[in-house]
């Protein structure tokens, strides 16, 4: 059965640094996520992308992230200058048709920030 | 942020019986209702939906229901199987967009 991968799966880095999560959606997926879930918290969405642009954002999703899909397989999330409080697990999303709701996520990158 | 909740944060239930785990949500707008399943150290895996046009949907085990006037859902498992033990999330969106907004998790155990 086909599933999106994510790598790394865990990542240690020092406050200030830059980070890129890398994931690889589903072969025939159209439209791509990133969500996080800090720990105990809630799961929640950072952004959405199709057409090789950003369709929806949330508030969390600020200068600091950004998103790119530099080739035809593979969507990454940086954070240019990572804070204490972007530690979460960050799960990547794919979905064949937006409205749906019907996403398939990876198993998540837990990003730890010292 | 509580548009969607989920009250119980766990729920203990014999295997064979009937498993019912419960969402509520404020957002009048959202228009499509998920639950998802978790198992550690996996991402969220669909596993059923239903529209703001209908007041239930099922599958298999796994029915959903949905009460517009109250904005309640529930998901029921019947019969319950140890190996539906995971923390389920109640999900919603709007607006034809894929958004998610998830509630907080309920963690199911199944005891055989």
């Amino acid at each position: 059965e086909p599933e999106v991968t994510q790598t790394p799966s865990h990542q240690v880095t020092q406050m200030g640094q830059e980070v890129i999560l890398r994931c690889v959606p589903i072969s025939n997926h159209l439209y791509f996520y990133w969500y996080r879930q800090i720990l105990g918290q809630k799961v929640e969405f950072l952004v959405s992308f199709y057409n090789n642009e950003i369709s929806e954002k949330s508030e969390i999703f600020d200068d600091q992230f950004s998103v790119e899909r530099p080739d035809g397989s593979n969507f990454t999330l940086k954070i240019r200058s990572t804070k204490l409080e972007d530690s979460a697990m960050y799960f990547c999303a794919s979905s064949r048709a937006r409205g749906t709701g019907e996403l398939f996520f990876g198993e998540g990158s837990r990003l730890t920030v010292l | 942020d509580q548009q969607v909740k989920q009250n119980s944060p766990s729920l203990s239930v014999q295997e064979g019986r009937i498993s019912i785990l419960n969402c509520d949500y404020t957002n009048s707008m959202f228009d499509y209702f998920l639950w998802y399943k978790k198992y550690p150290a996996e991402g969220p895996t669909f596993l059923i939906s239903i529209s703001s046009i209908k007041d239930k949907n099922e599958d298999g085990r796994f029915t959903v229901f949905l009460n517009k006037s109250a904005k309640h859902l529930s998901l029921h498992i019947v019969p319950s199987q140890p190996g539906d033990s995971a923390v389920y999330f109640c999900a919603a969106h709007n607006n034809a967009g894929n958004m998610l907004t998830f509630g907080g998790g309920t963690r199911l155990m199944v005891k055989p």
